[in-house]
């Protein structure tokens, strides 16, 4: 069955400190991995995805097939990142995405 | 605003009540999704539109749950005798043809609330 699991509810760092957000994915196939973000009173929106291997915003995301993992990471978190972070996962058709039920980041000053 | 347009923001209704929502994706994109978001939890998905074509549909959705894309443009989502536990964030994303369809786009969803 596809799964997206994120166990982190809510994470909590200091502006500075290097963040990880966690997930964890099960995939019949070979998935695509997305990161979605929603910052306070905005839509959802694409963060990065692995297809590109990019770094948005400074945060970057690492796919382990072998531990079927696709975490989040910034080194430096800003207090601007405090946002609802969605991880999501797609077959290779596109036509069905799977989101984790997202890890709420707070960013103290 | 160029994005995903979704109306109403907000619907309040009684339980058995028929409801309709619907989505108007940016012009070019020929991919429409609509999804569900209780809270606490991601969004699931719900159904998958290409063009005008409905190519995907969850399991979860009951026969209660209708969605059409007539002309392959904007979409309507539409709630048969609604019931307490089909309130929810209902939103709706699109995305273009060619090598960036896997970016979604959302609107800013339609907020139900069955009473």
């Amino acid at each position: 069955a596809q799964r997206v699991t994120q166990p982190e509810k809510l994470l909590s760092v200091f502006k500075g400190a290097p963040v990880e957000l966690k997930c964890n994915y099960s995939y019949s196939g070979s998935p695509e991995l997305f990161w979605y973000v929603q910052y306070s009173r905005q839509r959802l929106q694409l963060l990065l995805r692995h297809i590109s291997r990019e770094s948005i915003k400074g945060f970057t995301a690492d796919l382990n097939k072998g531990e079927t993992s696709f975490h989040l990471k910034k080194p430096f978190a800003q207090e601007e990142d405090s946002a609802m972070y969605y991880c999501a996962l797609s077959g290779r058709n596109f036509n069905k995405f799977y989101f984790g039920s997202g890890t709420k980041l707070n960013v103290k000053p | 605003d160029t994005g995903v347009s979704q109306n109403p923001r907000h619907k309040i209704t009684k339980r058995g009540q028929n409801v309709t929502f619907r989505c108007d994706p940016i012009s070019e994109h020929n991919r429409l999704y609509w999804y569900r978001q209780t809270l606490g939890q991601g969004p699931e998905f719900l159904t998958y539109f290409q063009n005008e074509a409905q190519l995907e549909k969850s399991r979860l959705l009951s026969d209660r749950f209708s969605a059409e894309r007539p002309k392959g443009s904007f979409s309507t989502l539409e709630i048969q005798r609604t019931e307490q536990g089909d309130s929810a964030m209902y939103l709706c994303a699109s995305s273009s043809p060619g090598p960036a369809n896997e970016k979604l786009f959302f609107g800013s969803g339609t907020q139900l609330s069955v009473l």
